[in-house]
């Protein structure tokens, strides 16, 4: 069975681009998250899917950030425009229910230069 | 707002040593601690997960203790291996349902 997968792999754009990353969860995984640390930091949490549904979007950092899931599948993060301090990695989780093990994908590198 | 603390922040220890890594949380109003793994350049690898209600868990060599009285979890790693470098992540599941991360433990086992 396929695990959480993240696209693209490593991405360095200008400031003031827009970027979208995506996340494909565990078939049948209701439960989708964000994190992202930036360097030197802790991972932090940044947003939470039921289905389709934000259940809890309290660590998106700004209105900058933009988080879908369209269909309750895969979700999309978009940062438009992008910051500088919008450097680090993003990291997508999924979890078949709220308490239970939570599966991360390999991550997203985000570099704005 | 829950706080986890992960010491020491890096341990190099020499191959076939038993080893003990700690975790604190600040809010024992958890519904899981969960270790992960994470190698250089690549994603978390969900090492154990315990629930509230339980004190251990147990796969292979990893063994990890929860304590939510005293907000305390151990990972304890036997007859470590090379293979085994990498940074350990403990992370809390709170009352959000969002996971609260410590800063890792880097641990390095020279051959």
């Amino acid at each position: 069975e396929a695990g959480v997968t993240q696209f693209p792999s490593h991405s360095v754009i200008e400031k003031g681009q827009t970027v979208t990353l995506r996340c494909d969860p565990i078939s049948g995984h209701d439960n989708l998250y964000w994190y992202r640390r930036v360097m030197g930091k802790e991972i932090k949490f940044l947003l939470h899917f039921v289905k389709e549904s934000k259940q809890d979007e309290s660590g998106m950092p700004n209105n900058r950030f933009l988080a879908e899931r369209t269909g309750g599948t895969y979700s999309t993060l978009k940062v438009q425009p992008a910051e500088l301090e919008d450097s680090g990695v993003y990291f997508c989780a999924s979890s078949f229910t709220r308490n239970t093990e939570a599966f991360f994908g390999q991550g997203t590198r985000l570099t704005v230069v | 707002k829950q706080e986890v603390t992960q010491i020491p922040a890096a341990l190099s220890v020499p191959e076939g040593e038993n080893l003990v890594l700690n975790c604190s949380f600040t809010d024992s109003a958890i519904y899981n601690l969960q270790w992960f793994r994470q190698d250089p350049g690549k994603g978390l690898t969900s090492l154990l997960l315990i629930q509230s209600s339980q004190r251990e868990q147990t796969s292979g060599r990893l063994n990890a203790s929860l304590d939510k009285s005293s907000g305390r979890s151990t990972l304890y790693i036997a007859a470590s291996q090379p293979g085994d470098s990498a940074t350990y992540l403990c992370a809390a599941l709170g009352s959000a349902r969002q996971l609260t991360f410590g800063s890792g433990t880097q641990l390095t086992v020279l051959p």
